[in-house]
């Protein structure tokens, strides 16, 4: 039962436009929510994160938007640029230390054309 | 500061052997969790160590077993091993203060059994 979702496997997007990855989670407990970025061969790098008592944080070109009633978050990357390619996380966990540690979703993979 | 270390980074075993994957947390983080990534599954929570004990542990076998020294360091223990262990171990440590859970990656360790 995959209780964090990422439905699209993949995403792309123009240079310069927005891209917003979707995530959905199932599991109420939950009140931090993490997004992570992948290149090939490496590990996933720390991007942007929000707790369950915000409904948005920005940091730079990164915005993340947490909608609790509908258990749904989303990250907004704008403008979006050619280094942005690579498979986005989104991860869920309960502060102050869950049993199942985070709770990943299986990534989009999101490709910027020039 | 040094990020999160992983040793070795690849690793080819036969089914039925047995296997040790390290890691090394970022100077002072006392969290270290594992996780599995593998193509159809995304990354999976295995288990996290907190000042030398186990403190949560998601749904793998028992073959999948670790431990966490006294430095912090830490290793995974993978007995009997099966074809479909063959995945990207993940390692990522926290600092833990209770108000934040971002993990940081090492690049994993890619295992292949043949």
């Amino acid at each position: 039962d995959q209780q964090v979702k990422q439905n699209s496997p993949s995403l792309s997007v123009q240079e310069g436009r927005i891209s917003i990855l979707n995530c959905d989670y199932t599991n109420s407990m939950f009140d931090y929510f993490l997004w992570y970025k992948k290149y090939p061969a490496e590990g996933p790098t720390f991007l942007i994160s929000i707790s369950s008592i915000k409904d948005k944080n920005e940091d730079g070109r990164f915005t993340v938007f947490l909608n609790k009633s509908a258990k749904h978050l989303s990250l907004h990357i704008v403008p979006s640029q050619p280094g942005d390619s690579a498979v986005y996380f989104c991860a869920a966990s309960v502060l102050g230390g869950g049993a199942d540690g985070l709770t990943f979703g299986k990534g989009t993979h999101l490709i910027i054309q020039p | 500061k040094a990020g999160v270390t992983q040793t070795p980074r690849y690793l080819i075993k036969t089914r039925g052997q047995q296997v040790t994957l390290s890691c090394s947390p970022i100077s002072g983080h006392r969290s270290v969790s594992w996780y599995q990534q593998t193509p159809g599954q995304g990354l999976q929570f295995l288990f996290e160590y907190f000042s030398e004990t186990q403190r949560n542990k998601g749904n793998f076998p028992g073959r999948f077993s670790g431990r966490q020294f006294s430095n912090s360091r830490s290793e995974m223990n993978v007995s009997t091993l099966e074809l479909g262990d063959s995945a990207l171990y993940l390692c990522a440590s926290s600092s833990f203060t209770g108000a934040d859970t971002e993990a940081f990656f090492g690049q994993g360790t890619r295992l292949t059994v043949v």
